[in-house]
Protein backbone atom coordinates (compact mmCIF):
# COMPACT_ATOMS: atom_id res chain seq x y z
CA UNK A 1 0.00 0.00 0.00
CA UNK A 2 0.82 3.82 -0.73
CA UNK A 3 2.84 5.38 2.71
CA UNK A 4 0.95 8.85 1.32
CA UNK A 5 -2.91 8.25 -0.38
CA UNK A 6 -5.18 11.31 -1.55
CA UNK A 7 -8.71 11.17 -2.70
CA UNK A 8 -9.72 11.50 -5.23
CA UNK A 9 -7.69 11.33 -7.89
CA UNK A 10 -9.47 13.69 -10.59
CA UNK A 11 -12.04 16.22 -10.20
CA UNK A 12 -13.72 17.92 -12.56
CA UNK A 13 -15.75 20.40 -10.49
CA UNK A 14 -17.96 24.30 -11.46
CA UNK A 15 -17.07 26.79 -10.67
CA UNK A 16 -18.14 28.21 -6.93
CA UNK A 17 -18.47 24.74 -5.88
CA UNK A 18 -17.48 23.92 -2.62
CA UNK A 19 -14.59 21.02 -2.60
CA UNK A 20 -12.05 19.00 -0.71
CA UNK A 21 -8.97 16.88 -1.47
CA UNK A 22 -7.85 14.45 1.86
CA UNK A 23 -4.53 13.39 2.35
CA UNK A 24 -3.98 10.46 4.52
CA UNK A 25 -0.06 9.34 5.59
CA UNK A 26 1.07 6.03 7.26
CA UNK A 27 4.42 7.16 7.00
CA UNK A 28 4.48 8.11 10.83
CA UNK A 29 5.28 11.41 9.67
CA UNK A 30 4.66 14.79 11.95
CA UNK A 31 4.98 17.37 9.25
CA UNK A 32 1.99 17.60 5.96
CA UNK A 33 1.97 20.20 3.50
CA UNK A 34 -0.07 20.76 0.21
CA UNK A 35 0.93 22.05 -3.16
CA UNK A 36 0.11 22.85 -6.42
CA UNK A 37 2.02 21.67 -9.29
CA UNK A 38 1.18 24.41 -12.61
CA UNK A 39 3.18 24.15 -15.70
CA UNK A 40 5.99 26.75 -15.87
CA UNK A 41 5.68 27.54 -12.07
CA UNK A 42 6.72 24.30 -10.79
CA UNK A 43 5.71 23.27 -7.16
CA UNK A 44 4.36 25.77 -4.62
CA UNK A 45 3.68 25.39 -0.94
CA UNK A 46 0.00 26.37 -0.43
CA UNK A 47 0.20 25.31 3.34
CA UNK A 48 1.74 23.40 5.92
CA UNK A 49 1.23 21.52 9.37
CA UNK A 50 4.13 20.32 11.76
CA UNK A 51 1.49 18.53 14.01
CA UNK A 52 -1.81 18.16 14.55
CA UNK A 53 -2.48 21.70 16.22
CA UNK A 54 -0.20 23.58 13.77
CA UNK A 55 -0.91 25.06 10.52
CA UNK A 56 1.05 27.77 8.81
CA UNK A 57 0.25 29.46 5.33
CA UNK A 58 2.24 28.87 2.54
CA UNK A 59 3.26 31.47 -0.46
CA UNK A 60 -0.50 30.62 -2.23
CA UNK A 61 -2.97 30.10 0.53
CA UNK A 62 -5.53 32.80 -0.45
CA UNK A 63 -8.66 30.89 -1.44
CA UNK A 64 -7.23 27.68 0.12
CA UNK A 65 -8.18 26.22 3.80
CA UNK A 66 -6.80 23.49 5.62
CA UNK A 67 -7.99 20.95 8.24
CA UNK A 68 -5.21 18.58 9.84
CA UNK A 69 -8.07 16.07 11.43
CA UNK A 70 -5.40 14.19 12.89
CA UNK A 71 -1.40 13.28 12.21
CA UNK A 72 -2.06 11.18 9.51
CA UNK A 73 -4.82 13.12 7.88
CA UNK A 74 -4.53 16.29 6.30
CA UNK A 75 -7.07 18.34 4.06
CA UNK A 76 -7.21 21.05 1.49
CA UNK A 77 -10.42 22.66 0.84
CA UNK A 78 -11.37 25.14 -1.91
CA UNK A 79 -14.97 27.11 -0.69
CA UNK A 80 -15.72 28.75 -3.71
CA UNK A 81 -13.71 27.37 -6.68
CA UNK A 82 -12.19 29.48 -9.22
CA UNK A 83 -10.42 28.35 -12.81
CA UNK A 84 -7.11 29.41 -12.03
CA UNK A 85 -7.25 27.07 -9.45
CA UNK A 86 -7.19 24.07 -12.05
CA UNK A 87 -3.80 22.37 -11.64
CA UNK A 88 -2.46 19.39 -10.34
CA UNK A 89 -2.27 19.25 -6.32
CA UNK A 90 -0.33 17.16 -4.06
CA UNK A 91 0.00 16.29 -0.92
CA UNK A 92 4.11 15.33 0.88
CA UNK A 93 5.02 14.21 3.94
CA UNK A 94 7.73 15.04 6.30
CA UNK A 95 9.54 13.68 9.89
CA UNK A 96 10.69 16.94 11.60
CA UNK A 97 13.72 14.11 13.61
CA UNK A 98 14.81 13.61 10.51
CA UNK A 99 14.62 17.59 9.53
CA UNK A 100 17.39 17.87 11.91
CA UNK A 101 19.33 17.20 9.16
CA UNK A 102 17.14 16.65 5.77
CA UNK A 103 14.14 17.34 4.98
CA UNK A 104 13.18 14.90 2.16
CA UNK A 105 9.29 15.56 1.61
CA UNK A 106 7.41 12.43 0.39
CA UNK A 107 4.46 12.88 -1.70
CA UNK A 108 1.34 11.49 -2.76
CA UNK A 109 0.53 10.22 -6.04
CA UNK A 110 -1.53 13.65 -6.83
CA UNK A 111 -5.00 15.16 -7.61
CA UNK A 112 -5.37 16.73 -10.85
CA UNK A 113 -8.51 19.49 -9.93
CA UNK A 114 -10.03 20.94 -13.12
CA UNK A 115 -12.56 23.95 -12.66
CA UNK A 116 -14.97 24.72 -15.38
CA UNK B 1 12.57 34.24 0.98
CA UNK B 2 14.55 31.90 -1.10
CA UNK B 3 14.25 32.08 -5.04
CA UNK B 4 15.75 28.86 -6.74
CA UNK B 5 16.26 29.12 -11.06
CA UNK B 6 16.40 26.02 -12.91
CA UNK B 7 17.60 25.52 -16.30
CA UNK B 8 16.94 24.22 -19.12
CA UNK B 9 12.73 23.57 -19.03
CA UNK B 10 12.93 20.86 -21.20
CA UNK B 11 16.55 18.90 -22.09
CA UNK B 12 16.38 15.76 -25.50
CA UNK B 13 19.37 13.76 -25.10
CA UNK B 14 19.98 10.45 -27.29
CA UNK B 15 19.99 7.26 -25.35
CA UNK B 16 23.42 6.63 -23.45
CA UNK B 17 24.52 10.41 -23.78
CA UNK B 18 24.56 12.78 -20.34
CA UNK B 19 22.05 15.23 -19.34
CA UNK B 20 23.42 17.82 -16.85
CA UNK B 21 20.53 19.79 -15.58
CA UNK B 22 21.21 22.99 -13.06
CA UNK B 23 19.88 25.51 -10.60
CA UNK B 24 21.06 28.55 -8.63
CA UNK B 25 19.52 29.61 -5.58
CA UNK B 26 19.34 33.19 -3.56
CA UNK B 27 19.59 32.69 0.00
CA UNK B 28 23.50 32.05 1.65
CA UNK B 29 21.60 30.14 4.49
CA UNK B 30 20.42 27.71 2.29
CA UNK B 31 22.15 24.42 3.48
CA UNK B 32 20.73 21.36 1.97
CA UNK B 33 19.66 20.96 -1.84
CA UNK B 34 17.67 17.63 -3.24
CA UNK B 35 16.43 16.67 -6.12
CA UNK B 36 13.41 14.95 -7.33
CA UNK B 37 11.89 12.89 -10.01
CA UNK B 38 8.39 13.32 -11.45
CA UNK B 39 7.35 10.14 -13.02
CA UNK B 40 3.86 10.61 -15.61
CA UNK B 41 1.17 10.23 -13.11
CA UNK B 42 3.00 10.23 -9.94
CA UNK B 43 4.21 12.74 -7.14
CA UNK B 44 7.86 14.00 -6.88
CA UNK B 45 10.27 10.73 -5.16
CA UNK B 46 13.96 11.62 -3.70
CA UNK B 47 16.57 10.72 -6.11
CA UNK B 48 19.52 12.40 -4.56
CA UNK B 49 20.35 14.86 -2.20
CA UNK B 50 23.51 17.17 -1.18
CA UNK B 51 24.11 19.31 1.97
CA UNK B 52 26.46 22.24 2.07
CA UNK B 53 29.62 21.20 3.79
CA UNK B 54 29.70 18.55 0.52
CA UNK B 55 30.91 19.44 -2.98
CA UNK B 56 29.93 16.43 -4.73
CA UNK B 57 27.78 13.42 -4.25
CA UNK B 58 27.23 10.49 -6.63
CA UNK B 59 25.22 7.39 -6.64
CA UNK B 60 25.60 5.07 -9.37
CA UNK B 61 24.72 6.93 -12.85
CA UNK B 62 23.58 10.35 -11.38
CA UNK B 63 25.88 12.66 -9.54
CA UNK B 64 25.04 15.84 -7.73
CA UNK B 65 27.29 19.29 -7.57
CA UNK B 66 27.13 22.14 -5.17
CA UNK B 67 29.29 25.37 -5.61
CA UNK B 68 28.82 27.74 -2.34
CA UNK B 69 30.41 30.56 -3.66
CA UNK B 70 28.60 30.89 -6.70
CA UNK B 71 25.05 29.44 -5.26
CA UNK B 72 24.74 26.86 -7.79
CA UNK B 73 24.40 23.52 -7.94
CA UNK B 74 23.56 20.58 -10.81
CA UNK B 75 22.32 17.17 -11.48
CA UNK B 76 24.52 15.17 -13.50
CA UNK B 77 22.85 11.79 -15.29
CA UNK B 78 25.39 9.74 -16.69
CA UNK B 79 24.76 6.71 -19.89
CA UNK B 80 21.11 7.89 -19.91
CA UNK B 81 18.22 5.41 -20.17
CA UNK B 82 14.59 6.11 -21.64
CA UNK B 83 13.78 5.13 -17.94
CA UNK B 84 15.38 8.32 -16.97
CA UNK B 85 12.65 10.43 -18.71
CA UNK B 86 10.66 12.67 -16.57
CA UNK B 87 10.10 15.59 -14.72
CA UNK B 88 13.13 16.67 -12.82
CA UNK B 89 13.18 19.45 -9.93
CA UNK B 90 16.25 20.39 -7.56
CA UNK B 91 15.02 22.60 -4.38
CA UNK B 92 16.78 24.28 -1.40
CA UNK B 93 15.45 24.40 2.14
CA UNK B 94 17.46 24.84 5.70
CA UNK B 95 17.64 21.60 7.24
CA UNK B 96 17.66 21.77 10.81
CA UNK B 97 14.48 23.60 11.84
CA UNK B 98 11.51 24.75 9.08
CA UNK B 99 12.52 26.89 6.43
CA UNK B 100 10.49 26.33 3.47
CA UNK B 101 11.22 24.07 1.04
CA UNK B 102 11.72 26.00 -2.42
CA UNK B 103 12.08 24.22 -5.73
CA UNK B 104 12.38 24.92 -9.02
CA UNK B 105 10.25 25.21 -12.16
CA UNK B 106 11.31 21.42 -13.07
CA UNK B 107 13.11 20.49 -16.12
CA UNK B 108 11.25 17.70 -18.77
CA UNK B 109 14.08 15.63 -19.77
CA UNK B 110 13.41 13.13 -22.59
CA UNK B 111 15.91 10.14 -23.27
CA UNK B 112 14.99 8.92 -27.18
CA UNK B 113 16.15 5.81 -27.50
Amino acid sequence: DADVTQTPRNRITKTGKRIMLECSQTKGHDRMYWYRQDPGLGLRLIYYSFDVKDINKGEISDGYSVSRQAQAKFSLSLESAIPNQTALYFCATSDSQLALSTDTQYFGPGTRLTVL
Amino acid sequence: GENVEQHPSTLSVQEGDSAVIKCTYSDSASNYFPWYKQELGKGPQLIIDIRSNVGEKKDQRIAVTLNKTAKHFSLHITETQPEDSAVYFCAASTAGGYQKVTFGIGTKLQVIP
